[in-house]
């Protein structure tokens, strides 16, 4: 089956400073990425939506100039937190889809978040 | 009101018993619905598409109501291994993107 890596899987940093997680689909090529965001007990909920070579697409409330999104390459997907607070712990997942009408996606293992 | 509404939960079953979840959605326009599994900390794991006839894996039956908007899983036959959360996931195939909505999850724990 579709094989979703994330990298790192956890990850400590101090407020203010910036983190980067990469997002990479295995054995297919990802035309869409999508990045999500769960905070304990509660779904997840959809940050934004990348197609490769063009600029997310970020969903209501989301700063996209904190949140940067980059999808260089069908296979690869890269979410920065810059200047990360407290308040942006949280458990990072991506998914991706391939070519074509389907609508599945394919989940990577999450990364979690915890500012300092 | 959420796009995506499900019960909470906990649903604490003894092994051997059937449980059945709901799920509601605002957008009538969905396209496509969908039922994930999520254990503690770690990733959603698709566990079946649900068609409008309805769709059965083993234990595991889908069911979408489009009139009334609801989609249902049904579990027969509970094993310890069924605990988990239970999300459901809606695309309103907006803009040509699949993205997905989801649920806040159902929680099952079942017992021996």
């Amino acid at each position: 089956g579709a094989v979703v890596s994330q990298h790192p899987s956890w990850v400590i940093c101090k407020s203010g400073t910036s983190v980067k997680i990469e997002c990479r689909s295995l054995d297919f090529q990802a035309t869409t990425m999508f990045w999500y965001r769960q905070f304990p007990k509660q779904s997840l909920m959809l940050m934004a939506t990348s197609n490769e070579g063009s600029k997310a697409t970020y969903e209501q409330g989301v700063e996209k100039d904190k949140f940067l999104i980059n999808h260089a390459s069908l296979t690869l997907s890269t979410l920065t937190v810059t200047s990360a607070h407290p308040e942006d712990s949280s458990f990072y997942i991506c998914s991706a889809s391939g070519a074509g009408s389907s609508y599945e996606q394919y989940f990577g293992p999450g990364t979690r978040l915890t500012v300092t | 009101r959420k796009e995506v509404e499900q019960d909470p939960g906990p649903f604490n079953v003894p092994e051997g018993a059937t449980v059945a979840f709901n799920c509601t959605y605002s957008n009538s326009a969905s396209q496509s619905f969908f039922w994930y599994r999520q254990d503690c900390r770690k990733e959603p794991k698709l566990l079946m598409s649900v068609y409008s006839s309805g769709n059965e894996d083993g234990r595991f039956t889908a069911q979408l109501n489009r009139a009334s908007q609801y989609i249902s899983l049904l579990i027969r036959d509970s094993k310890l291994s069924d605990s988990a959360t239970y999300l459901c996931a809606v695309s309103p195939f907006s803009g040509g993107y699949n993205k997905l909505i989801f649920g806040a999850g159902t929680r099952l724990a079942v017992h021996p």
